[in-house]
């Protein structure tokens, strides 16, 4: 089983529809959690951290779920501009301060006019 | 404040020739990565470095990669000699080890081997 894994899509959408991604991970002990956004021939950028009671920021909700070991990204009133891939991070953290992020394959978004 | 700096943006060379990229870090980013990225797929770490020492090189093909990240700042990822299937998008980041603190890419450093 891979460490992170997301469905690569792609997912072709009509703008103004609504979009959910998940991103499912193996390790339970993993401690952080993001979701990217990489534009074509561009690098990765955080779109958000996730957070374990759940964030929103503006049309982007990401939710974690421990117990199933799965992160979420909804897009809502979806914009052309949101065509994108949207890579899914696990960090986890050592008891040493070592650091180790773990990226999924990336879903990749089309949003149709 | 300062982004990730990688340079150069781009290359092309032959197959079994070597090549070179250079990663500057945000400053205070104890944490260095260097990712590989195939067109379609998500970055593999292929080394992680924390200041200086090296915390995970499993997935670097040593026998023709190398990295160096002399002094905890600046990095060096060295291919010799290249393959074709080395051509990838090479990506560095930087983040600080504290939990919730994401990473931070530079704009990668574009390779072709013909």
């Amino acid at each position: 089983r891979k460490e992170v894994e997301q469905d690569p899509g792609p997912f072709n959408v009509p703008e103004g529809a609504t979009v959910a991604f998940n991103c499912t991970y193996s390790n339970s002990a993993s401690q952080s959690f993001f979701w990217y956004r990489q534009d074509c021939r561009k690098e990765p950028k955080l779109l958000m951290s996730v957070y374990s009671s759940g964030n929103e920021d503006g049309r982007f909700t990401a939710q974690l779920n421990r117990a199933s070991q799965y992160i979420s990204l909804l897009i809502r009133d979806s914009k052309l501009s949101d065509s994108a891939t949207y890579l899914c991070v696990v960090k986890e953290l050592s008891n040493f301060g070592n650091e180790k992020l773990t990226f999924g394959t990336g879903t990749r978004l089309t949003i149709i006019p | 404040e300062a982004g990730v700096a990688q340079s150069p943006r781009y290359k092309i060379i032959e197959k079994k020739q070597s090549v070179a990229f250079w990663c500057n870090p945000i400053s205070g980013h104890a944490t260095l990565y260097w990712y590989q990225q195939i067109l379609g797929q998500g970055p593999k770490l292929l080394i992680q470095f924390q200041n200086n020492g090296v915390v995970d090189d499993s997935q670097l093909p040593k026998d023709r990669f190398s990295a160096e990240r002399l002094k905890g700042v600046d990095s060096t990822l060295k291919i010799q000699p290249a393959k074709l299937e080395d051509s990838a998008v090479y990506l560095c980041a930087s983040s600080s080890a504290r939990e919730n603190t994401e990473a931070f890419f530079g704009q990668g450093t574009r390779l072709t081997v013909v």
